[in-house]
């Protein structure tokens, strides 16, 4: 299985701020996701990619710009921190082959303050 | 329009004993895959199980298995024999075939394994 390593497990931020959420794959898999989890709305997609450099938006994009340089590595960005953005975000890869599940990583509890 | 919907917000099961956590879903896409995840309280989630929509056996994995019935447009997830360690939330998941990226979540089921 995959091994999905998300760069922070807790951040605390101010409003305002430029806030940088990393994810790294130990695999080779092309398709990477930026997800957001609130209490009683469950996970809802902020962007995925499915190569380097490609992007594609997902259900709630706004305020949020991704990264992806290099295979392995697929970043959130924050350009602006608000409030409303306090939430866990959870990074997910898939292979697409077979069932094509989702690996996750441990998620990132963001706080802005 | 693809939805999940995960009806029991929260339930009590004690150890040793099974436990249904259930799961429909509405979709018009002919093939598509059933999910479910643990999210213990440290926050990774974990893949179950899957079923995809042409299977015609349940898929079980170990103590999971998944209660499918395709007319019902129901997917629920068993845990037999609980144990405390099953304490967590429980998401329902679906995905069409043909559209790997698009997954559409339940809002979970956070399950309690009394001792």
């Amino acid at each position: 299985d995959v091994k999905v390593t998300q760069s922070s497990r807790y951040l605390v931020k101010r409003t305002g701020e430029k806030v940088f959420l990393e994810c790294v794959q130990d695999m080779d898999h092309e398709n990477m996701f930026w997800y957001r989890q609130d209490p009683g709305l469950g996970l809802r997609l902020i962007y995925f990619s499915y190569d380097v450099k490609m992007k594609e938006k997902g259900d709630i994009p706004e305020g949020y710009s991704v990264s992806r340089e290099k295979k392995e590595r697929f970043s959130l960005i924050l350009e602006s921190a608000s409030t409303n953005q306090t939430s866990m975000y959870l990074c997910a890869v898939t292979s697409g082959q077979g069932a094509g599940e989702l690996f996750f990583g441990e998620g990132s509890r963001l706080t802005v303050l | 329009a693809q939805k999940i919907t995960q009806t029991q917000p929260g339930m009590f099961v004690q150890e040793k004993e099974a436990v249904t956590l259930d799961c429909t879903y509405d979709t018009s896409d002919p093939s598509y895959g059933l999910f479910w995840y643990k999210q213990p309280s440290s926050g990774e989630m974990i893949f179950l199980i899957y079923q995809g929509s042409y299977d015609q056996q349940n898929a079980t994995e170990g103590r999971y298995s998944l209660n499918f019935q395709k007319a019902r447009k129901s997917a629920n997830l068993v845990i037999s024999a609980s144990q405390l360690g099953d304490s967590a939330m429980y998401f329902c998941a679906m995905r069409a075939v043909y559209n790997f990226n698009k997954f559409y979540f339940g809002s979970g089921t956070k399950l309690n394994v009394k001792p």
